[in-house]
């Protein structure tokens, strides 16, 4: 089956420095990998998607297929990037399901 | 993006009752999902809910517990039934304009005594 593993529950990190969640798959295909985050009482929301190669609010996402990775980073954290941070994968020919890790929460001190 | 709403947004209800949690959608969208987030947990899907037909339901789930109606392409509701503490979670619908990309309600929050 499936899997996608975010090895840490929580990572904190002072203000400016980098961030790197980590998140890894299991699938031998081409995965189709998201990341969501969820702010202090706001709703589950899209941040990246891997097919789109976009940078949202700073974060970047890059696929290694070699060591089916697919880690969340950021160059310096603000503050307002504490949240929780979902990796998910499109469960294949499952008909547009997901399957998410356990999520990290990140936490970025002053 | 759709824009999702859930009602009730959180209840407290007593053991052996049911409650009935609503998916409203502003737009028609082909899928709907919906998933359980214990305390502390990530997301588990319980089921897809097909405009149509039945629901699919995951492995641990079953109809008789979770039964969902999906009578058009905005709209969708999941029962808990015969709740037990165990039932205690945040219940999430989401729905997904494209292949595997999602967008979530705001969850309804759920409390069993």
């Amino acid at each position: 089956a499936q899997r996608v593993t975010q090895p840490e529950k929580l990572l904190s990190v002072f203000k400016g420095a980098p961030v790197e969640l980590k998140c890894n798959y299991s699938y031998s295909g081409s995965p189709e990998l998201f990341w969501y985050v969820q702010y202090s009482r706001q709703r589950l929301q899209l941040l990246l998607r891997h097919i789109s190669r976009e940078s949202i609010k700073g974060f970047t996402a890059d696929l290694n297929k070699g060591e089916t990775s697919f880690h969340l980073k950021k160059p310096f954290a603000q503050e307002e990037d504490s949240a929780m941070y979902y990796c998910a994968s499109g469960i294949h020919n499952q008909g547009g399901k997901l399957i998410f890790g356990q999520g990290t929460e990140l936490s970025v001190k002053p | 993006s759709a824009v999702i709403s859930q009602k009730p947004s959180r209840d407290i209800c007593q053991r052996g009752t049911s409650l009935t949690i609503q998916c409203q959608v502003d737009s028609q969208v082909t899928m709907m999902f919906w998933y359980r987030q214990q305390p502390g947990q990530s997301l588990t899907l319980i089921a897809t809910a097909n405009q149509g037909s039945e629901a699919t339901y995951e492995s641990g789930f079953v109809i008789d517990k979770f039964p969902i109606s999906r009578p058009n392409l905005t709209f969708s509701t999941l029962t808990v039934s015969n709740m037990s503490p165990e039932d205690s979670s945040i219940y999430l619908c989401s729905v997904g304009p494209g292949a595997y990309e999602q967008y979530f309600g705001p969850g309804t929050r759920l409390t069993v005594t």
